[in-house]
């Protein structure tokens, strides 16, 4: 029931984009995603929504395709400040903040 | 406002003891959670409130724990008689929203150590 979450780590120079695939098993309500750096409390980015509405970060977008029960996290032009583990957390059944989040994608943004 | 916060952060115990941590959700948010983190891994559900009521816990929440928001404002969860596989970080999050769709407020976490 966990989404599985792809790449598991990735490098980056600055100015450099990455994409970070979310995958379930199950159909989904919503899709969040999270970022959490080292020794710190994880930190809202996005929700997308059933339907196609989107709430979040204004310089990171994503996509949701229902169909195939996937989320994607764009990151462009990334910043040092990218830097950290980023989560997808999927509610099934249009219950909030009771989440199952994924193992995480670890980005390290070079200078 | 601070944001959430936990205390203690950390905690060593040793096997057998128990241990309560404390949440401070943001003020006026009704809904209450916590999750459980270990290295490497996403966070995981425990339990959440919204104002005083307990509303659902996880098949991960054995018997040896129990969660309390008394008046509908500060949490504590407590462990019995720990076990090392409870060592782990134990993060709090607050949420605004009556509604069903919306973000959480994290706090720092309280790591657990279990020797």
């Amino acid at each position: 029931q966990q989404p599985v979450q792809s790449p598991q780590a990735v490098i980056l120079r600055e100015g450099e984009d990455a994409v970070i695939n979310c995958s379930s098993s199950k159909a989904l309500y919503s899709v969040h995603w999270y970022r959490q750096k080292h020794g710190e409390a994880p930190v809202f980015l996005m929700i997308l929504l059933k339907g196609g509405e989107q709430k979040g970060h204004e310089k990171i977008s994503a996509s949701f395709n229902e169909k195939k029960q996937q989320s994607s996290l764009y990151l462009t032009a990334s910043q040092l400040s990218y830097s950290g583990t980023y989560f997808c957390g999927t509610d099934l059944y249009n219950q909030g903040g009771k989440l199952i989040f994924g193992q995480g994608t670890e980005l390290s943004v070079k200078p | 406002d601070t944001g959430v916060s936990q205390d203690p952060r950390h905690k060593i115990t040793k096997r057998g003891q128990n241990v309560t941590f404390r949440c401070d959700p943001i003020s006026e948010h009704n809904r209450l959670y916590w999750y459980r983190q270990t290295l490497g891994q996403g966070p995981e559900f425990l339990t959440y409130f919204q104002n005083e009521a307990q509303l659902e816990k996880s098949r991960l929440l054995s018997d040896r724990f129990s969660a309390e928001r008394p008046k509908g404002s500060f949490s504590t969860l407590e462990i019995q008689r720990t076990e090392q596989g409870d060592s782990a970080m134990y993060l709090c999050a607050s949420s605004p929203h009556r509604g069903r769709d919306g973000e959480l407020f994290f706090g720092e976490g309280s790591r657990l150590t279990v020797l």
